[in-house]
């Protein structure tokens, strides 16, 4: 089945900044990669995601590329801003099926400093 | 207007107990789930319904009945508590009839079992 790796685990990074989340997965059928933030005391909210048809997504200070031979996607946030902090999760799933599942990773603890 | 809500945000109980979780969403996503978040913050998902229908039922003891009364509606009930079962259970629907795409969680119920 499919394992998602999620790096580091814990990011401090100086407001203003940019902050990078690196994620690897291991089925190369998965062809959906979602990035989820949760705040303290919240349940995770959908951030941002991408397609394996596409190589990089952005909005606003956020960015996702996707490097399919590799098998690897990453998560970046430029212009870091203390409501950035949070646990992020990436996760991956393969589209197209009903019983298809989403794997999370084990999430990155990004601390924004002053 | 919370889109999905879930009570109690807290659970404390004994070792042996009997409990629900009650979700809801009026979002009018005809798919929900209930994930498990353990104190490593890891997500993990252990049911999936469809319109009412299960989908996924991800070896979780069957101590953990999930009931959809309405599409709108996906209770969590657990029988015989166990301290292992103490966690965060998270509810999410998608508005995806297939896979796990863009998911819109809860708030968490915090379940401490004694």
């Amino acid at each position: 089945g499919e394992n998602v790796e999620q790096h580091p685990s814990t990011l401090s990074v100086q407001e203003g900044d940019s902050a990078v989340i690196k994620c690897t997965y291991s089925d190369s059928a998965s062809n959906y990669f979602p990035w989820y933030k949760q705040e303290l005391g919240k349940g995770p909210q959908l951030i941002i995601d991408i397609r394996s048809n596409v190589g990089e997504k952005k909005d606003q200070r956020i960015a996702v590329t996707l490097n399919k031979t590799a098998k690897h996607f990453s998560l970046h946030i430029t212009e870091t801003q203390p409501e950035d902090s949070a646990v992020y999760f990436c996760a991956a799933s393969i589209q197209g099926g009903r019983d298809d599942k989403i794997i999370f990773g084990k999430g990155t603890r990004l601390h924004i400093l002053p | 207007d919370t889109a999905v809500s879930q009570t109690p945000k807290y659970l404390v109980t004994q070792m042996g107990n009997d409990k629900s979780i009650k979700c809801e969403q009026n979002l009018g996503h005809d798919t929900m789930y209930w994930y498990k978040q353990d104190s490593k913050k890891f997500l993990k998902i252990m049911f999936s319904y469809n319109n009412k229908e299960l989908i996924i039922n991800e070896t979780v003891p069957n101590r953990f009945s999930p009931k959809s009364p309405d599409k709108a509606h996906l209770n969590l009930h657990i029988n015989s508590l166990e301290l292992g079962d103490s966690a965060v259970y998270f509810c999410a629907s998608s508005p995806y009839r297939d896979g796990n795409e863009k998911l819109f969680f809860g708030s968490g119920t915090q379940l401490s079992v004694l």
